[in-house]
């Protein structure tokens, strides 16, 4: 099973800040937290990973919570090319186990 | 340019024939893996392998083989004792302190 909940689906407007939630309260301490996104008939591309601080690339930003039980994925600004499948994970860095994805929340984006 | 190379797209075979799907990188990638994705539904972890020579199952390997004789491929083999083999097929590979990289998929079929 996997080891991540996220929501089944979410809608936001297009040029909005969209947050999306995910939980993993079993995670452990050599657990990063990565997210990808698929679009229609292609693979999962990488969009950002993190282990306990926040993180920002030219893609989004991860908010992880202190504990850690929790973490937020935020696109600034949604456009048309975002809707898309975003999955949450957790993977050891060391790629010392299998890597198990969940069904990831569906993002719509409204023009 | 470096990337994981899935082919063919598109894959049709008669019930009871097996069938190998191709896999292969460039990224001088160690571990590779194989996932299975139905209709609306997450990846499944069917075998994954960390180095060459070597591979383990996933959560749904039974009616799959692979082999990983060389670092740079990582064919998986649909069997006739697959019972549900139509799907989407994805294959990713990653080394130590990377993200996943996917190829672009091979959509079976199976009639």
């Amino acid at each position: 099973d996997a080891k991540t909940t996220q929501p089944n689906s979410m809608e936001s407007n297009e040029e909005e800040p969209v947050h999306l939630p995910c939980n993993h309260s079993t995670i452990s301490g050599t657990d990063y937290i990565h997210w990808y996104r698929q679009l229609p008939s292609q693979g999962p591309e990488y969009v950002i990973h993190g282990l306990t601080s926040n993180v920002n690339n030219r893609m989004a930003s991860l908010a992880i919570a202190e504990d850690r039980k929790s973490s937020t994925l935020i696109l600034h600004r949604a456009t048309l090319r975002d809707a898309a499948v975003y999955y949450c994970i957790l993977s050891l860095m060391n790629r010392d186990d299998k890597i198990i994805f969940g069904k990831g929340t569906r993002l719509h984006i409204l023009p | 340019d470096g990337g994981i190379t899935q082919s063919p797209k598109y894959l049709f075979r008669k019930e009871g024939q097996n069938v190998t799907l191709s896999c292969e990188q460039n990224l001088n990638h160690d571990a590779m893996y194989w996932y299975r994705q139905d209709p609306g539904q997450g990846l499944r972890l069917i075998y994954y392998s960390q180095i060459v020579n070597d591979f383990q199952k996933g959560d749904i390997a039974e009616g799959y083989s692979v082999s990983r004789e060389k670092k740079e491929s990582f064919p998986l083999t649909v069997t006739s004792a697959q019972k549900n083999p139509t799907a989407f097929y994805l294959c990713a590979s990653s080394t130590f302190e990377s993200p996943l990289h996917f190829g672009n998929g091979t959509r079976l079929t199976v009639t």
